[in-house]
């Protein structure tokens, strides 16, 4: 059961470069979000989609877009990295509500510099 | 809105020796809170989670959190710490009443283990 997988999982941009995170869940969850945590802040959400074909803002979304076309996937992208995009990117998911009744499963995270 | 409070960045302790972790919730509404645990270079890993009933509540681990309404608290305790427990561990909570989609994390305690 591979859980929440998220590719890739290292990447060096260029400022200014565009990329696409994927994840990629195989739990039937309808709840998926994007985190990034950075040294003594914590986990702040970007986005988050509550189900196929939507999408809602988080603490930090700006710099980001995101597409959730499929149900098991969630697509973080960054059309023109910054350098203070550099971070640590985390993808989960969970059944319901986050908050609710129910564990977030989480992926092994993404390391992101941008140069 | 709700925040989370986590007083201690990092707490060294000997090994076998008691260890608390402090945490601190904004709102006194009726909350979920929720103890993640992150080992190194993985990512987060839900530890133990209060949701309604008991107010202390146990991981498989041997940690043990207890809900304190009076003191919006929920720290986490362990009564002999071993060197496979070092990792960060993060506080969170979301709100039962609005039944947020979002969860809000605290920053994160790192806990060293000393030999």
């Amino acid at each position: 059961n591979a859980g929440v997988t998220q590719t890739p999982k290292f990447r060096v941009l260029k400022t200014g470069q565009s990329m696409t995170l994927l994840c990629a869940q195989d739990m039937n969850h309808e709840y998926m979000y994007w985190y990034r945590q950075d040294p003594g802040m914590g986990l702040r959400l970007i986005h988050y989609s509550v189900g196929e074909g939507t999408t809602a803002k988080g603490e930090v979304p700006d710099g980001y877009n995101v597409s959730r076309l499929k149900k098991q996937n969630f697509l973080l992208g960054l059309e023109s990295a910054a350098p203070s995009q550099t971070s640590v990117y985390f993808c989960a998911s969970s059944l319901v509500t986050f908050g609710a009744n129910t564990e977030a499963f989480f992926g092994q995270g993404t390391r992101l510099t941008v140069v | 809105a709700q925040s989370v409070t986590q007083l201690d960045s990092q707490v060294p302790v000997f090994e076998e020796a008691p260890v608390e972790l402090r945490c601190n919730y904004s709102s006194s509404v009726s909350v979920y809170l929720f103890w993640y645990v992150q080992y190194p270079n993985q990512g987060l890993q839900l530890l133990l989670k209060y949701l309604s009933g008991s107010t202390l509540v146990k991981s498989i681990n041997g940690f043990e959190a207890e809900f304190n309404k009076s003191q919006t608290s929920f720290h986490l305790r362990k009564p002999s710490v071993h060197i496979s427990d070092t990792a960060e561990y993060f506080c969170a909570v979301s709100d039962r009443v609005n039944r947020d989609d979002k969860i809000i994390f605290g920053k994160g305690t790192r806990l060293h283990i000393l030999p």
